[in-house]
């Protein structure tokens, strides 16, 4: 079975400055999806960014880009000039492309804190 | 707004009641899913609807009960529930078919069981 693992917490940056936040998963498969979520404080989640895994090129949205290693398993969020609407949980999400129900499967987020 | 909302956003009940959570979307989209969010937890998926059809249930006890009257409703009825049950709850949707695989998620209805 697919495993997401986020193993911070709790991070907190300076506002402007730029983080890091960390995501591996576990999986046999070769092609997937992964996902970024971001759930502010008002609870209503939303993607942030996505990327196949069939692309080796790293998916970017504005401030928000990822580094995707897909050898390593890890897919980790760069935010920069960090706003303090940032704040938030964010969450590493996994999806199998041979899943008809589309589920994912979740890590156990980061909380970011924006420091002004 | 990601066009799904969710109604009551709080609710508060005891364990011998019965009560509704109620999803809708107006998205258009054809799959529809029931969340449980815990503190410090992976989110927890419950069922799934597709096309209406319920596709998924994860080991979800009998005291929480899913209907999908169409494709744009869903409801989660709930009946002798347990402290434990305490969490947020999210309803998410998405297209269903297709290379469209993002799903969009309502504000959440917060249930405390006292």
């Amino acid at each position: 079975a697919q495993t997401v693992t986020q193993s911070q917490p709790e991070m907190s940056v300076q506002e402007a400055e730029t983080v890091t936040l960390s995501c591996t998963y576990d999986t046999s498969e070769s092609d997937y999806y992964l996902f970024w979520y971001k759930q502010p404080p008002s609870r209503q989640m939303i993607l942030v960014i996505r990327q196949e895994a069939y692309k080796q090129q790293n998916a970017t949205e504005n401030r928000f880009s990822v580094n995707f290693q897909k050898a390593a398993k890890s897919f980790s969020l760069k935010i920069s000039d960090s706003q303090l609407g940032d704040a938030a949980m964010y969450f590493c999400a996994y999806r199998s492309a041979l899943d008809s129900n589309y589920q994912l499967i979740w890590g156990a987020g980061t909380k970011l804190i924006i420091k002004p | 707004e990601t066009g799904v909302t969710q109604t009551p956003r709080h609710l508060v009940m005891g364990m011998t009641n019965k009560k509704s959570l109620k999803c809708e979307q107006h998205l258009g989209h054809n799959a529809m899913y029931w969340y449980k969010q815990s503190a410090k937890k992976p989110l927890e998926l419950m069922f799934v609807y597709n096309f209406k059809e319920q596709t998924e249930n994860n080991s979800v006890p009998s005291r929480f009960s899913p209907e999908c009257p169409n494709s744009s409703h869903l409801f989660l009825h709930l009946h002798t529930l347990q402290p434990e049950d305490s969490a947020l709850y999210l309803c998410a949707s998405s297209i269903g078919r297709g290379t469209d695989y993002e799903q969009y998620f309502g504000p959440g209805t917060r249930l405390t069981v006292t």
